[in-house]
């Protein structure tokens, strides 16, 4: 099975940063992949597909970049509703895996 | 508005079986692969199970296997879960999803707590 490597596991930003998140698998996956953003009590909403496509009514300082084994979600200017969890998931082929997650907080 | 909506969690003794259901409307249910992935208390997302517009196109996290079996009727647009041989690790709220047509599971669920525990 392919192993998604996600860091960093927690981070600390204030309103306005601008925050990497990275996945890296152990294998190639093309562009199979998709960035999740879950907060508490509430299912998972995806935000990224394909590595690069932003999800239809996702605002656009979420973006997606990599292909191959090494994949970043970037949030260009992080606001208040952004403070959640986010995951990586390849669905490249089965069984798919995610990565292990990254909770952004507030500084 | 595509919706999907679990049912069927509750408690389990370990050794137990439950089945999940899981109700789709919106969209033509029969059109689409669907997931089921679960978290456990406390922990990240686990991908659980698929299946295919075939019927036969199924796949299962190692985890699962052989415990677990996933069926759809489409003509309830249902989609199911059945576990068997409950152990405590299968503690997890489960949420099914719809896969879109680009990949990613673009639609969830609520989710459904399963809990097993004597």
């Amino acid at each position: 099975a392919i192993q998604m490597t996600q860091s960093p596991s927690s981070l600390s930003a204030s309103v306005g940063d601008r925050v990497t998140i990275t996945c890296r698998a152990s294998q190639g996956i093309r562009n199979d992949l998709g960035w999740y953003q879950q907060k508490p009590g509430k299912a998972p909403k995806l935000l990224i597909y394909a590595a690069t496509s932003l999800q239809s009514g996702v605002p656009s300082r979420f973006s997606g970049s990599g292909s191959g084994t090494d994949f970043t979600l970037t949030i260009s200017s992080l606001q208040p509703e952004d403070f959640a969890t986010y995951y990586c998931l390849h669905d490249h082929y089965y069984p798919w895996t995610f990565g292990q997650g990254t909770k952004v907080e507030i500084k | 508005e595509v919706q999907l909506v679990e049912s069927g969690g509750g408690l389990v003794q370990p050794g137990g079986s439950l089945r999940l259901s899981c109700a789709a409307s919106g969209f033509t249910f029969s059109d689409y692969e669907m997931i089921w992935v679960r978290q456990a208390p406390g922990k990240g997302l686990d991908w659980v199970s698929y299946i295919g517009l075939i019927l036969s196109d199924i796949y299962y996290a190692d985890s699962v296997e052989g415990r677990f079996t996933i069926s759809r009727d489409n003509a309830k647009n249902l989609l199911y879960l059945q576990m068997n041989s409950l152990r405590d690790e299968d503690t997890a709220v489960y949420y099914c999803g719809r896969r879109g047509h680009d990949g990613s599971i673009d639609y969830w669920g609520q989710g459904t707590l399963v809990t097993v525990s004597s």
